[in-house]
């Protein structure tokens, strides 16, 4: 089963726009990733947020972590064609030290030249 | 520095079959993941290996089953294969701080997709 839901499932924008996808999940986590998918190849790592973290930066990307809500956002800034991909959130909720990272249903961004 | 590799890259199998898919881990990684991931679906959480042992485990049939070897890699085993298992199969590595575990990024190979007949 997924353990969280992106939001909106697909979105399509102009290149330079932003574009702002959403993560809901249910358990508690220890922390919260973001990852990127082009078309039917691996996933790359692109931000991890801490539990005890409220806002992470990185580059164009912007992440933000509400615990008590249960949810999350991931912001790119001046999109370009190239981020166009699957962006999936993950959380990892595995206790006695040991890490068991949950993927969402993602989100499918289209950036248009 | 080689990252996550697996092999094969693609296969077909028929129902019944039994199939083996291989991962190497990043340099340095100890922990490796198994992921299914269906068409248009996110990532579903197979299992974990460390030390050579299954530590945790996602909602997948016994038929579904695996080994890590000495050196950290990785197979997976499916017996019995249904339709139902045509999937993109991805394995990630990740590195833990001794007992600690301490949790981080995953590196994924490109997936060995599955197609059953």
């Amino acid at each position: 089963s997924q353990q969280g839901e992106e939001d909106p499932q697909a979105l399509s924008i102009q290149e330079g726009e932003n574009a702002t996808m959403n993560c809901s999940y249910k358990t508690s986590i220890n922390n919260l990733q973001w990852y990127r998918q082009n078309s039917g190849r691996g996933l790359v790592h692109l931000i991890l947020i801490r539990s005890n973290e409220r806002e992470k930066h990185s580059g164009r990307l912007r992440v933000t972590l509400d615990t008590s809500k249960k949810s999350s956002s991931l912001l790119i800034t001046a999109s370009r064609a190239a981020d166009t991909a699957s962006y999936f959130c993950a959380t990892d909720g595995g206790s006695g030290g040991y890490q068991k990272v949950t993927f969402g249903t993602g989100t499918k961004l289209q950036v248009i030249p | 520095d080689a990252g996550v590799t697996q092999s094969p890259t693609h296969l077909i199998k028929t129902r019944g079959q039994q199939v083996t898919l291989r991962c190497s881990p990043k340099s340095g990684h100890d922990t490796v993941s198994w992921y299914q991931q269906a068409l248009g679906q996110g990532p579903q959480f197979i299992f974990q290996y460390y030390e050579e042992e299954e530590r945790q485990r996602g909602n997948f049939p016994d038929r579904f089953s695996g080994h890590q070897f000495p050196n950290y890699s990785s197979e997976l085993n499916v017996n019995a294969l249904l339709l139902g298992d045509s999937a993109l199969y991805l394995c990630a590595s990740s590195a833990t701080d001794g007992l600690a575990g301490v949790p981080g990024e995953l590196f994924f190979g490109e997936g060995s997709r599955l197609t059953v007949l």
